[in-house]
């Protein structure tokens, strides 16, 4: 398969821990990376593989993955984190890359 | 400090071409594959095609094979991005990303460039 599934819209109460979903089949094969993207800004790289944060994304981002699942944890949501988060990777040749569809993340 | 520098905004009319380019400094250029992405106004992220710049070597996305192009300019570090037989939907920011060529990831980001497609 060449999809990546993720859920529209996740909302979180501030403070809270919240988890973002990406599925596919590939994501058996291969690991997930994680971007953020504010309205009017590029995306920004917060996970790669396997669970690592570049510098300066602070440490309530992690990231986990199982069969064809990759997950995106933030633990103790704040509002600055209120974005899209889109999940990539390889399709199931490795040549190619894939995007999820994006999950806008609410902070309440 | 990395960083992709991309060309400013275009507008084209259907069925022309558009040609962006991303000019990478501070680091070795011939290194990391820069990949291009596009988002549509108020869409998500698509993925187009990659190129190695020290190869040459390219890859497409199904959807854009034969409509797009993956060049580079050694001696001054830029990637071009050529999209041919343009289309109302092909309106988009452009962006380009670079990546190590082995664990699939971008760790930095062009600024974008938007493509407006009107008649």
């Amino acid at each position: 398969s060449s999809e990546l599934t993720q859920d529209p819209t996740v909302s979180v109460a501030l403070g809270q821990t919240v988890r973002i979903t990406c599925q596919g089949d590939s994501l058996r094969m291969y690991f997930a990376s994680w971007y953020q993207q504010k309205p009017g800004q590029a995306p920004i790289l917060v996970i790669y593989p396997k669970n690592n944060r570049p510098s300066g994304i602070p440490d309530r981002f992690s990231a986990s993955g199982s069969g064809n699942t990759a997950s995106l944890t933030i633990t103790g949501a704040q509002a600055e984190d209120e974005a899209d988060y889109y999940c990539n990777s390889r399709d199931s040749s490795g040549n190619l890359g894939i995007f999820g569809g994006g999950t806008k993340l609410t902070v309440l | 400090q990395v960083q992709l520098v991309q060309s400013g905004a275009e507008v084209k009319k259907p069925g022309a071409s558009v040609k962006i380019s991303c000019k990478a400094s501070g680091y070795i250029f011939s290194a990391y594959y820069l990949h291009w992405v596009r988002q549509a106004p108020g869409q998500g992220l698509e993925w187009m095609g990659w190129i190695n710049p020290h190869s040459g070597d390219t890859n497409y996305a199904q959807k854009f094979q034969g409509r797009v192009s993956l060049t580079r300019d050694m001696s001054i570090s830029t990637v071009y991005m050529d999209l041919t037989r343009l289309r109302f939907d092909d309106t988009a920011v452009y962006y380009c990303a670079r990546d190590d060529g082995n664990n699939w990831y971008y760790d930095s980001w062009g600024q974008g460039t938007l493509v407006t497609v009107s008649s």
